[in-house]
């Protein structure tokens, strides 16, 4: 199975912070990565598809990058509502794999 | 509008089974893949497996291999998810997500809303 590792596991931030958190595959999954945001008691929202292609209604602020093994995604300036888990999943071959998720917080 | 609406909270003991299903509207049933990700309480996402509606046609992650079984009922355009020989660790919620058969680039832009399972003697 491919492993998917994030990091930082937690971030704390503030409102208006530049945010970056990395991805990085345990083998190439070429740009077949997404990235979702996910709130206490809701369904993970998808952000980004494909490593850097933004999903509709999502705002442009959040942006990714990468191919192969490494992958970023970044809030260029945190807004209160940015405040939740981020978890990126490889779709490159089954079985799917999620990373363990970055919680960016409130500093 | 477009849904996908999942069945209730469940209460098992260890070694039954549960089937949660996941009931889809607001667009065309088969041109969409369902996968089911489930997520431990305080922990992260985990695949488990997709189901063509069109054909039927299942993959499972090797993890539940012999334990879950997908299905649909083209008709009322839901899909089933069936966990047997439940334990403790099986204590999750269970989502079901699309993805698009014809835009491979995308991946899940609808979830379910979710379905609690606990299992507990």
């Amino acid at each position: 199975d491919i492993q998917m590792t994030q990091s930082p596991s937690t971030l704390s931030a503030s409102v208006g912070d530049r945010v970056t958190i990395t991805c990085r595959a345990s083998q190439s999954i070429s740009s077949w990565l997404a990235w979702y945001q996910q709130k206490p008691g809701k369904a993970p929202k998808l952000l980004i598809y494909k490593a850097s292609s933004l999903e509709s209604g999502v705002p442009s602020r959040f942006s990714a990058s990468g191919s192969g093994t490494e992958f970023t995604l970044t809030i260029s300036s945190l807004q209160p509502d940015d405040f939740a888990t981020y978890y990126c999943q490889q779709y490159n071959g089954y079985p799917w794999t999620f990373g363990q998720g970055t919680k960016v917080e409130i500093k | 509008q477009l849904q996908l609406v999942q069945s209730g909270a469940e209460v098992k003991m260890p070694g039954a089974s549960v089937k949660v299903s996941c009931q889809a509207s607001g667009y065309t049933f088969t041109n969409y893949y369902i996968h089911w990700v489930r997520q431990a309480p305080g922990q992260g996402l985990e695949w488990m497996g997709i189901i063509n509606p069109s054909s039927g046609g299942t993959i499972y992650a090797q993890k539940f291999q012999g334990r879950v079984t997908v299905t649909r009922d083209t008709s009322t355009s839901t899909i089933y998810m069936e966990l047997s020989s439940l334990k403790s660790e099986d204590t999750a919620v269970y989502y079901c997500a699309r993805r698009d058969v014809v835009v491979t680039a995308t991946i899940f832009d609808y979830w379910g809303q979710g379905t609690l399972v606990t299992v507990s003697s």
